[in-house]
């Protein structure tokens, strides 16, 4: 049973443009929504987080829109780069200090020089 | 890579044969967790540790155990290996409230 689902699947976006991927949840008892960033061959990494508190949060080039109500967020990358090519992972955690992460299946992200 | 080694990267075995991986990471993080990535599927986890000697179970844990004996190494076995484990195998550490590093994977076919 998913819990989180991640669209789209895949993306290609023109160099400078916005790239926008969306997760949405059911479980209202997550409270912790991170995106991880995945090369191939790579481990995921950590890029940015949010938590339900707060409806945006800006990282460089990178901002989450959170959304409580319609238990959706997403995530915008402005001015994509070719070197931004990648899977995206959304995931969403429950509270307490054993939190596990529910994943989104990913979003495969092409920028086009 | 925030110190996070895996062994081996890469491994085939056959059927029905016993398998540990290992994951090493130097910066003394409590938290350390294994997932498996495949198609379709994304990340699942499978087993995590908080601390030596204390772990407990992901969602897809069944055929897999793990141990934890000390702060820097946690081992996942596969006890009698099958084709569906075939998989991607990334170990992760918590820094602050998350996994925030991984490793860089293990390659692992069974046949």
């Amino acid at each position: 049973q998913q819990q989180v689902k991640q669209s789209p699947q895949s993306l290609i976006v023109q160099k400078g443009g916005i790239s926008i991927i969306n997760c949405a949840y059911e479980n209202t008892a997550f409270d912790y929504f991170p995106w991880y960033q995945q090369f191939p061959g790579k481990g995921p990494a950590l890029l940015i987080a949010i938590r339900p508190d707060v409806s945006e949060k800006k990282e460089g080039r990178f901002t989450i829109s959170f959304n409580k109500s319609a238990k959706q967020f997403s995530l915008h990358i402005m001015d994509s780069q070719p070197g931004d090519s990648a899977t995206y992972f959304c995931a969403a955690g429950g509270a307490g200090n054993n939190r596990k992460l529910i994943w989104g299946l990913g979003t495969s992200l092409a920028v086009n020089p | 890579d925030a110190g996070i080694t895996q062994s081996p990267r890469h491994k085939v075995t056959e059927t029905g044969t016993p398998v540990t991986l290992r994951c090493h990471q130097t910066e003394n993080h409590r938290y350390m967790y294994w997932y498996r990535q495949d198609p379709g599927h994304g990340l699942r986890l499978i087993h995590y540790s908080y601390g030596v000697k204390d772990t407990d179970k992901g969602e897809v844990s069944d055929g897999y155990s793990v141990s934890r004996s000390k702060t820097e190494d946690f081992l996942l076995t596969l006890e009698s290996a099958t084709s569906s484990q075939t998989s991607v195998y990334f170990c992760a550490i918590r820094e602050g409230v998350t996994e925030a590093f991984f490793g860089q994977g293990t390659r692992l076919t069974v046949v």
